[in-house]
């Protein structure tokens, strides 16, 4: 399989705890995003790579978010302190630059924080 | 910020029936998305816009990229049980943002 990969796909933590999620892009593409959704609505935008370097982030990204992508290949989304409004999916999605904006998503990490 | 609004939100038809769903917003895009999202799975392109005017089809999808470049919509025709889902529109501005909208959610009457 090719496709977009997360993991885990599910993960259930006590409020404090810091987590950390792992995204395998599909390998020729070079932009890497995070989004975050909840029961109900759109995904929402969190950071966005291409390649190595960190382009973009959300000004709801607060400062226990931190994202990377050492090599420009996987990225890593880890969130520290978790509270539970950081119970959401957590979609990694991956496209060429020059095709911006077709994402190809993974099936997401579902978070519940207790 | 830019935001997107959906509507209807949820569209409850019979199968068979034409399905037309839009997406305004106040601000100007690049690039009209629209995508599908099954349960536990993420969203799936269907077609990209990238042209004000621009009328793609994909089978039995078909969907414009308004003249404003505010506004796009998504219309299936003679809908089938696998169509039930959320229909989620997405926009691309600036360098590469892409922000999506809160749904539609397509359910499909026996």
């Amino acid at each position: 399989d090719t496709g977009v990969s997360q993991n885990p796909r599910h993960k259930i933590t006590k409020r404090g705890q810091n987590v950390t999620f792992r995204c395998d892009p599909i390998s020729e593409h070079n932009r890497l995003y995070w989004y975050r959704q909840t029961l109900g609505q759109g995904p929402e935008f969190l950071t966005y790579f291409q390649n190595e370097a960190q382009l973009e982030k959300s000004r709801l990204l607060s400062d226990r978010f931190s994202a990377e992508r050492p090599k420009g290949s996987f990225s890593t989304l880890e969130i520290q302190r978790t509270e539970q409004g950081d119970s959401a999916m957590y979609l990694c999605a991956s496209s060429f630059a020059s095709a911006a904006g077709e994402l190809f998503f993974g099936e997401g990490s579902r978070l519940t924080v207790l | 910020g830019q935001q997107l609004n959906q509507s209807p939100q949820s569209m409850f038809i019979q199968e068979g029936e034409d399905v037309s769903m839009n997406c305004t917003s106040s601000s100007i895009f690049n690039t009209w998305l629209w995508y599908k999202q099954d349960p536990g799975e993420g969203p799936v392109l269907l077609i990209a816009l990238y042209k004000a005017g621009e009328l793609t089809s994909n089978g039995r999808l078909t969907a414009q990229f308004g003249i404003t470049r505010k506004d796009s919509f998504l219309n299936i025709s003679a809908s089938i049980p696998s169509d039930v889902g959320i229909y989620f529109c997405a926009g691309r501005w600036g360098d590469d943002k892409i922000i999506f909208g809160k749904g539609t959610r397509l359910h499909i009457l026996p």
